[in-house]
């Protein structure tokens, strides 16, 4: 799986949009985006996951570049509640490319 | 609906003594998998779990530890006898499985394991 980079902390207001930058320039055609979170004290949870498209569910939107090299996360009115580390993980579909490869991920803050 | 349910949520131990992980995952999900996470880094794959079948236990260290998934539902992972280098939080994921297609896991809140 193609590796990931992201900035080890960032800092949002409450109220803003926190955007999470994620570095994967050596992704390849049948890799996905995923990305998890993980609030202290607790298992990682699935946010969204995407292929080449720009993808939005209840939790975040996920904006990837025209050459998907790199990625964003976009929480949009983010709360002290999403104060978390957040993952992004690089994944082949389908057969054995099953395992998940967690970096460190960005400790997001979100202050009041 | 229901989650990936771990117990217990803590364990504290002396090292050399036995200890025990359970996990029940998330209904109708086939694959099963449990992860290490050492503290102040990510998840790391010890196990996955295709109905019964371990079909990757090649990241589990066999001298000590032991899983099982005798129904192809609830697992059981087992450490015996605890090192003070196994103190770490113990997840367990579920995902549908199958080979089309993405499989989103979906993770446990984990076990602490202290030994001391």
């Amino acid at each position: 799986d193609a590796k990931t980079t992201q900035p080890p902390s960032m800092d949002c207001a409450e109220g803003r949009a926190a955007n999470l930058p994620c570095n994967h320039s050596t992704i390849s055609g049948n890799e996905y985006v995923y990305w998890y979170r993980q609030i202290h004290s607790q298992g990682p949870q699935y946010i969204i996951h995407g292929l080449k498209n720009n993808e939005t569910n209840e939790m975040a939107s996920l904006i990837i570049t025209e050459d998907r090299k790199s990625s964003t996360l976009i929480l949009p009115h983010a709360t002290l509640r999403d104060t978390a580390v957040y993952y992004c993980i690089v994944r082949a579909r389908g057969g054995s490319n099953y395992k998940l490869t967690f970096g460190k991920g960005t400790l997001l803050t979100v202050n009041p | 609906e229901a989650g990936v349910v771990q117990s217990p949520r803590y364990k504290i131990i002396e090292k050399k003594q036995p200890v025990a992980f359970w996990c029940n995952p998330i209904s109708g999900h086939n694959t099963l998998y449990w992860y290490l996470q050492n503290l102040g880094q990510g998840p790391e794959l010890l196990i996955r779990y295709e109905n019964e079948e371990a079909v990757d236990d090649s990241q589990l260290p066999k001298d000590r530890f032991s899983a099982e998934r005798l129904k192809g539902v609830d697992s059981t992972l087992k450490i015996q006898p605890a090192e003070l280098g196994d103190s770490a939080v113990y997840l367990c994921a579920s995902s549908l499985g199958g080979t089309l297609g993405t499989d989103t896991q979906y993770f446990g809140p984990g076990t602490r394991l202290t030994v001391l």
